[in-house]
């Protein structure tokens, strides 16, 4: 089955910064990547999402990059507020999702 | 449109307690996923309902869960007996079609002690 790694598990970054979180994905048949936001005390949220057969999507400040040969895929966050602060998901799938451990960004005014 | 609901939000029971988890997933909404995550670790898949049917539950740790969808609307997740190692939050999402968005459940966040 599919297995998603998610790094770093942690991350700050000052105000008005850029955020990388990278992911890594098994199977190659996966063709789906979301990225799930969690607010604190919030239900998980998509926030953004790329198939494969696209290797870059953008949605104002944030964008993922996919590369299918290497199996992993990033979301960047440019001009970080301090509302980005959450724990951010990616996950991987064709029909169902397998998700990674998550990474908690604190973004510091 | 009324989202993902799940009951209750928290529940703290004693070891070998039985509980039970229900959602409410959005009307129409054909799949139905429970996931469970432990803290700092991913959301775990645990199995995934088409209607009434399960379509997969390779993620259900054990015998002691049990999971229903009868007449493919709402879900129960049932654990007889908790054991600790159970702790966790069990969220539970939902989507129109297999691959398509998911639409996540507050989740309910449960302590075996």
């Amino acid at each position: 089955g599919e297995n998603v790694e998610q790094h770093p598990s942690t991350l700050s970054v000052q105000e008005g910064d850029s955020a990388v979180i990278k992911c890594t994905y098994s199977d190659s048949a996966s063709n789906y990547f979301p990225w799930y936001k969690q607010e604190l005390g919030k239900r998980p949220q998509l926030i953004i999402d790329i198939r494969s057969n696209v290797g870059e999507k953008k949605d104002q400040r944030i964008a993922v990059t996919l590369n299918k040969t290497a199996k992993h895929f990033s979301l960047h966050i440019t001009e970080t507020q301090p509302e980005d602060s959450a724990v951010y998901f990616c996950a991987a799938g064709n029909n169902d999702m397998r998700f990674g451990a998550g990474t908690r960004l604190t973004v510091k005014p | 449109e009324a989202g993902v609901t799940q009951f209750p939000s928290h529940s703290v029971i004693e070891k070998g307690q039985t509980v039970t988890l229900r959602c409410d997933p959005i009307s129409g909404h054909d799949n139905l996923y429970w996931y469970r995550r432990v803290m700092g670790k991913e959301i775990k898949f645990l199995l995934h309902f088409v209607k009434e049917s399960k379509q997969d539950e390779s993620g259900m740790p054990n015998n002691r869960f049990l999971a229903e969808r009868t007449g493919g609307t709402y879900s129960t997740l049932k654990v007889q007996p908790a054991e600790l190692e159970d702790s966790g939050v069990y969220f539970c999402a939902s989507s129109q079609a297999r691959g398509a968005k998911l639409f996540f459940g507050s989740g309910t966040q449960l302590s075996v002690l």
